[in-house]
């Protein structure tokens, strides 16, 4: 069936440290794929996408890759920092006749100073 | 440029009461969704309009829920008669028209029903 998951519910990590989120999805029809931060009292705000016919993309601190032989995705954060602390959602998209969004049910990123 | 907005933020209300959210999206994006999103989920896509026109509408609870975007342009989404599990953030997101466009969303409602 159609489902994006997350591998950690949680991640801990040390103020400076690299971070890595992890995301299985499921559908191999997908073909766009989105990282979205939430923070407490807001909604999801875009950080990265990465298309299918892309193994990597790179912004700003952040690096999305794509693994598609075993459906997998994934986002670092370089240094990170007290204000990444948040909820990190990955989404896929499929077309469907339509383009449909599925949101997996999210890792939450904690940082310590 | 301006977000999407939404109000009201937060909505207290009895259950089988009636309830209403309006969201604005951002100007000149044609295409706009209607999220539910539960306590420690991700965002449930119920609605999505493209212009006034309903694209996907398969998930929205259709006996309680409804939704219109009339002038393609600004939306209500409505709950009546609202249940306990209807409890949730409601987020509106809008993007640009086309192929792999990212979704912008607003802060929500926050709906409590008692």
């Amino acid at each position: 069936g159609e489902s994006v998951g997350l591998h950690l519910p949680t991640l801990s990590v040390q103020e400076g440290d690299n971070s890595i989120i992890n995301c299985a999805y499921s559908n191999s029809a997908s073909d766009y794929f989105i990282w979205y931060k939430q923070e407490s009292g807001k909604g999801p705000q875009f950080i990265i996408d990465i298309r299918s016919n892309m193994d990597k993309r790179q912004g700003q601190r952040v690096t999305v890759l794509l693994n598609k032989t075993v459906k997998h995705l994934s986002l670092q954060i370089a240094a990170t920092q007290p204000g990444d602390s948040a909820v990190y959602f990955c989404a896929e998209t499929l077309n469907t006749g339509g383009f449909k969004t599925i949101f997996g049910a999210g890792t939450r990123l904690f940082v310590k100073a | 440029e301006a977000g999407v907005a939404q109000s009201p933020r937060y909505k207290i209300i009895e259950k089988r009461q009636s309830v209403a959210f309006w969201c604005n999206p951002i100007s000149g994006h044609a295409t706009l969704y209607w999220y539910q999103q539960i306590l420690g989920q991700g965002p449930k896509l119920l609605i999505q309009f493209q212009n006034n026109g309903v694209v996907d509408d398969s998930q929205l609870p259709k006996d309680r829920f409804s939704a219109e975007r009339l002038k393609g342009v600004d939306s209500t989404l409505k709950i009546q008669p609202a249940k306990l599990e209807d409890s949730a953030v409601y987020l509106c997101a809008s993007s640009t028209q086309g192929d792999n466009q990212p979704q912008h969303f607003g802060d929500g409602t926050r709906l409590s029903i008692l």
